[in-house]
């Protein structure tokens, strides 16, 4: 079975810092990957999405960036956090070439909280 | 831009009374419709999902969603609440233009026992 895993749980960095979350995927070959942000209050947020290694589409400009080294391996990162940067962060996989079928699976998640 | 919009932000309700949430969208053509729910503490999960065929869809732990086209809806339903179903829900819709869904702001359910 497919399993998607997130790390850290939680994170609290000052503004400026730098930023690496991870998420990898298990089970699985050449999914879709997404990152999502949910903000108090809010709906979640659709940052990046990759359909391949080094394929990073980004839906919003911002202050943050992401990267698929590996398959099963997508990465969120800043390289000066900003206070706005504060929330709930969501990696999501669905299965390549389905057509219509994107049904998406989430991790955990990642609190990131910025001083 | 496509949009989703989910008009109730808080719900509360009894033990065994009906729930009907509402849900929106703004895309006029072909779309995948999905209930996610998320437990407190838990993963956000999949309630059920409409890509074609009966509008009405059955789903997990009772739930159903009917698919209204004409009214671009997708309202989600159960007709007797546990204290159990106390979550967020999140009404999602993917265009066949888009690789990623869409969501709305979410639906914060508290069911009192």
């Amino acid at each position: 079975s497919q399993t998607i895993h997130q790390w850290p749980a939680t994170l609290v960095q000052p503004v400026g810092s730098p930023l690496s979350l991870e998420c990898t995927v298990e089970g699985t070959s050449n999914p879709n990957l997404y990152w999502y942000r949910q903000a108090a209050g809010r709906g979640l947020q659709l940052l990046f999405y990759s359909v391949g290694i080094g394929q990073i589409s980004s839906e919003v400009p911002q202050n943050l960036s992401a990267s698929r080294p590996q398959d099963r391996q997508f990465i969120l990162s800043s390289k000066k956090l900003l206070l706005s940067d504060s929330g709930f962060y969501l990696c999501a996989w669905s299965l390549r070439g389905s057509a219509g079928y994107n049904e998406q699976f989430f991790g955990p998640g990642t609190r990131l909280t910025v001083l | 831009a496509q949009s989703v919009s989910q008009h109730n932000h808080h719900v509360i309700l009894s033990e065994a009374a009906s729930l009907e949430l509402g849900c929106n969208y703004s895309y006029g053509g072909t779309v995948n419709l999905f209930w996610y729910v998320q437990y407190p503490g838990q993963h956000l999960q999949l309630l059920l999902k409409y890509f074609s065929g009966d509008p009405l869809v059955k789903g997990i732990k009772g739930f159903e969603a009917e698919f209204i086209k004409s009214k671009f809806s997708f309202n989600l339903r159960k007709p007797s609440v546990q204290w159990s179903d106390t979550a967020e829900y999140f009404c999602a819709v993917k265009d066949t233009g888009r690789r990623a869904l869409t969501f709305g702001s979410g639906t914060r359910l508290q069911v009192q026992p």
